[in-house]
């Protein structure tokens, strides 16, 4: 079945430093989503990508979807105490015999010391 | 806001009983999905519907089923509780059914087994 690993598990950053997450899938996906959620609160889309190499920026997130679709990224720069939450990449697969499935990665937690 | 309502918030209950858990996607989302949450984890699919049908199926436990109904709103229903079904329950939805639309989710329900 499609494995979709997030690293690292945990990432412990100085506000204003930088911070990346990786998406790596076994799997060639169609395309690949990515989630922010807040300590108690649930998640929320922040971009989808779908062409192989694409890159968006979101003001200071910088977003990446790998040349052979594989994996992707999710870089902030300069981090803020805003930044702190869990954020999810989450590769849209095909099932065989039609329908998809989101599946999510294992989260990447983020928390920004002052 | 969302858009997604889910109740109730907060379920507490006793091993062995049945509950059901309620979701109204957001208006003109057609698909709905369900997600577990446990403290500390990932969101793990459960199961996706589209216009009242069963579209794709996730790691959904026997005791658990589902249903879309004809006017959109979901249930979730979990039976035979066990102390380790105590999670989050999130539901989301969006426009179509492919996975190539963002996924909107509600505030979840907090499920609690004593």
């Amino acid at each position: 079945g499609q494995q979709v690993m997030q690293i690292p598990q945990y990432q412990h950053v100085q506000e204003g430093e930088d911070f990346t997450t990786y998406c790596n899938s076994s799997t060639t996906l169609s395309n690949i989503q990515w989630y922010k959620q807040r300590p108690g609160g649930h998640p929320v889309f922040l971009i989808q990508l779908v062409k192989s190499g694409e890159v968006k920026k979101q003001k200071r997130l910088t977003f990446q979807f790998g040349e052979a679709k594989k994996n992707s990224s999710l870089h902030i720069t300069a981090t803020q105490t805003t930044d702190v939450g869990t954020y999810f990449c989450a590769p849209l697969g095909l099932l065989t015999g039609g329908g998809n499935k989101l599946t999510f990665g294992t989260g990447t937690q983020l928390k920004v010391e002052l | 806001d969302s858009g997604v309502t889910q109740t109730p918030k907060h379920l507490i209950t006793a091993t062995g009983q049945r509950v059901t858990l309620r979701c109204s996607p957001r208006s003109g989302d057609l698909s709905v999905y369900w997600y577990q949450q446990s403290l500390d984890q990932g969101l793990q699919f459960l199961i996706q519907y589209y216009n009242g049908e069963e579209r794709a199926k996730g790691n959904i436990l026997e005791r658990f089923s589902a249903q879309q109904f004809p006017d959109l709103h979901s249930e979730l229903n979990l039976s035979s509780l066990e102390l380790g079904d105590s999670a989050l329950y999130f539901c989301a939805s969006s426009v179509d059914g492919s996975g190539g639309s963002p996924l909107h989710f509600g505030n979840g329900t907090r499920l609690t087994v004593t």
